[in-house]
């Protein structure tokens, strides 16, 4: 079974700083790494994913995450936060099993950005 | 830009009672996804539907859940008996072929049982 874990309930970040949100996975098989934010009452929105190629891959609103195989691991980051940046993240997994797999969603990480 | 849309936004009803969450997937989108998100909690991922037919199903989608496409541009999720802990937001979403292609959410239906 595949599983994704942010270890992080919230993470507090000044305006200005970097950021970053951590997430871990398990998978048998490739892993298919994606990251979505929600904003209150709203759904959710892909921000970037990961398939294969470049470990590093690069996605909406200036956010960027990188892919490391030994650690398993797909951190999310921005070199530079931003107020509006403060928001509910997501971190998701799927497998190479078909065209149709679910995913598999951490139980998020509150990002806040303060002034 | 296409948007994955739902209806209704809100949604109460009663234990017991049958209820049809509606979503309109993308247009040219040939799988479709159910998720649900109880509040507080992380998005679980229900069912997924491709060529007319559940393609995978968690387990949380017993005999009270079933999907449709009943025409062309709709795709529901029925809970035929709902229970106290069916209350959460349920997400739509959908894709085009292919496993690399990303899923696409729609604002979702919130759905209270009293």
């Amino acid at each position: 079974a595949q599983s994704v874990a942010q270890p992080e309930d919230q993470v507090n970040v000044a305006e200005g700083n970097p950021l970053t949100v951590k997430c871990t996975y398990s998978v048998s098989g490739n892993p298919y790494l994606f990251w979505y934010v929600q904003y209150p009452n709203r759904g959710l929105q892909f921000l970037l994913k990961y398939i294969t190629g470049d470990n590093l891959v690069k996605g909406s609103y200036g956010f960027e995450a990188e892919f490391n195989k030994s650690q398993t691991s797909f951190h999310l980051k921005k070199p530079s936060a931003l107020v509006s940046d403060s928001a509910l993240y997501f971190c998701a997994v799927t497998n190479v099993g078909g065209g149709a797999d679910g995913l598999t969603f951490g139980k998020g990480t509150h990002l806040i950005i303060q002034p | 830009e296409p948007e994955v849309t739902q209806t209704p936004s809100h949604q109460v009803t009663q234990m017991g009672q049958e209820v049809i969450l509606r979503c309109v997937p993308i247009s040219n989108h040939l799988y479709f996804y159910w998720y649900r998100q109880i509040l507080g909690q992380k998005v679980e991922f229900l069912v997924s539907f491709y060529n007319n037919e559940i393609s995978e199903k968690s387990e949380i989608f017993d005999d009270q859940f079933s999907v449709e496409r009943p025409d062309g541009s709709n795709f529901t999720l029925k809970i035929r008996s709902t229970k106290l802990e069916d209350s959460a937001m349920y997400f739509c979403a959908s894709k085009t072929t292919g496993v690399v292609e990303t899923q696409y959410f729609g604002p979702g239906t919130r759905l209270l049982v009293l």
